[in-house]
């Protein structure tokens, strides 16, 4: 089963630390791996993007880990802000089409 | 550019009633993907399509299809709905071939009573 497991469900951070969430995939065809932020009531918005030819991409204060030999691949946060508040979702997809798998979500509270 | 837009945003609707959603995707994309959210299965892929044709499929019963139209708007329809149908639904427009950035819209509130 093509399945994205990701962790922590939740996760707590105080103002100004670093929030690191893990996902980790099986299917050797995904070849796209983004992440979106999800705030109640809206869509999932797309943060930020990874292929496997890279092992790090950073935009701003997000940064993506990529770890093809492990197929895991992470997203920290830096400087995390009472606004990333949100739930965090990872995602891959195979170069076959637009089809995405989630992780399961990671809920994120940055505490002032 | 307008974002991805869906109608209607809430919808209340009745056990074996059937249910058209619509999607509006970024203007000049051509690929619309819909998704299914729920507490219990979170995002689930529903569907791709690419050009008007249905390009992918998830692991989705045959109540729920879909269509793109030749200015790439796209419709999901849910026939003989049941109580588990409920759910946020989403759509997501991308502009290039496979593996290309995908852009969801606010999605439709499905409440099956």
């Amino acid at each position: 089963q093509q399945q994205v497991k990701q962790s922590p469900q939740s996760l707590i951070v105080q103002k100004g630390g670093i929030s690191i969430i893990n996902c980790a995939y099986e299917n050797t065809a995904f070849d796209y791996f983004p992440w979106y932020q999800q705030f109640p009531g809206k869509g999932p918005a797309l943060l930020i993007a990874i292929r496997p030819d890279v092992s790090e991409k950073k935009e701003g204060r997000f940064t993506i880990s990529f770890n093809k030999s492990a197929k895991q691949f992470s997203l920290h946060i830096m400087d995390s802000q009472p606004g990333d508040s949100a739930t965090y979702f990872c995602a891959a997809s195979p170069n076959a089409g637009n089809m995405l798998t989630f992780g399961g979500g990671t809920r994120l509270m940055v505490k002032p | 550019k307008a974002g991805v837009t869906q109608t209607p945003r809430y919808l209340i609707k009745t056990r074996g009633q059937q249910v058209t959603l619509s999607c509006s995707p970024i203007s000049g994309h051509r690929s619309v993907s819909w998704y299914q959210q729920t507490p219990g299965q979170g995002l689930q892929f529903l569907f791709e399509y690419f050009s008007e044709t249905q390009r992918n499929k998830g692991n989705f019963p045959g109540r729920f299809s879909g269509r793109q139209f030749s200015n790439s708007r796209s419709e999901m329809n849910v026939s003989t709905l049941e109580l588990g149908d409920s759910a946020l639904y989403l759509c997501a427009s991308s502009s290039q071939g496979p593996g290309s950035e995908q852009y969801f819209g606010p999605g439709t509130r499905l409440t099956v009573t």
